[in-house]
């Protein structure tokens, strides 16, 4: 069974920093490209960063809220993606999904995601 | 940044009924190889969000056939054939064509 399990979060104050980690089980974890989306108490969905797999040079993206601030990175011997977090403000305060996209044997898309990690930044 | 908009942004349905989210990007998802790189998500209350729907029509695995995806270029539209209690929740559309990825601001599918 796959697995995708956010840790990490908490309470945080401004400006200090706080890595998640996104702990992957039941599948090939360096086959896949990772993702982290995150959404603000009673707000939409916002994709944060994905990492590609070393296969295809394990380069990242970010959206512009987050470029500069946070660092995503990954550990394929562990199988763990991370999402480092600097210079926290208020409104990096949400819980945190990791997920991965895969094909089935029929050749159909799915998407794994976890249940996610609370941050909060407040003073 | 590619700009998601969806309509209606609330949607009561009776159960069994039909019902249809539209889902418009500023700019074509439409890529060279011809697919169209356009997700649906919903996310149902207190839950993860789960893929409807991958490249603008096709679905993903697992996901009932009453859950339909059409349109091209700049234009989508999410259609449920017949509504069921447990498709309550919150639908968004999501770009994947050019990073940043991005989000429509979710309709909330609720029964009557």
């Amino acid at each position: 069974e796959v697995q995708l399990v956010e840790s990490g979060g908490g309470l945080v104050q401004p400006g200090r920093s706080l890595r998640l980690s996104c702990r992957a089980s039941g599948f090939t974890f360096g086959d896949y490209g990772m993702s982290w989306f995150r959404q603000a108490p009673g707000k939409g969905l916002e994709w944060v960063s994905f990492i590609r797999s070393k296969a295809y040079g394990g380069t990242a993206e970010y959206a512009a809220s987050v470029e500069g601030r946070f660092s995503v990175s990954r550990d394929d011997s562990k199988s763990i993606a991370y999402l480092q977090m600097n210079s926290l403000k208020a409104e990096d305060t949400a819980l945190y999904y990791c997920s991965r996209k895969y094909y089935d044997d029929s050749g159909s898309q799915g998407a794994n995601w976890g249940q996610g990690t609370l941050v909060t930044v407040s003073s | 940044d590619i700009v998601m908009t969806q309509s209606p942004l609330s949607l009561p349905v009776t159960p069994g009924e039909p019902a249809s989210i539209s889902c418009r990007s500023s700019q074509s998802l439409l890529h060279s190889n011809e697919y169209n790189y356009l997700d649906w998500y919903l996310q149902k209350p207190g839950q993860s969000p789960q893929l409807l729907i991958y490249m603008g029509s096709d679905r993903a695995s697992g996901v009932p056939d009453r859950f339909s995806g059409s349109g091209s270029g700049s234009d989508f539209t999410l259609k449920i054939s017949r509504v069921e209690a447990e498709d309550v929740g919150v639908y968004y559309c999501m770009q994947t064509l050019q990073s940043p990825y991005t989000f429509g601001q979710g309709t909330k599918l609720e029964i009557k």
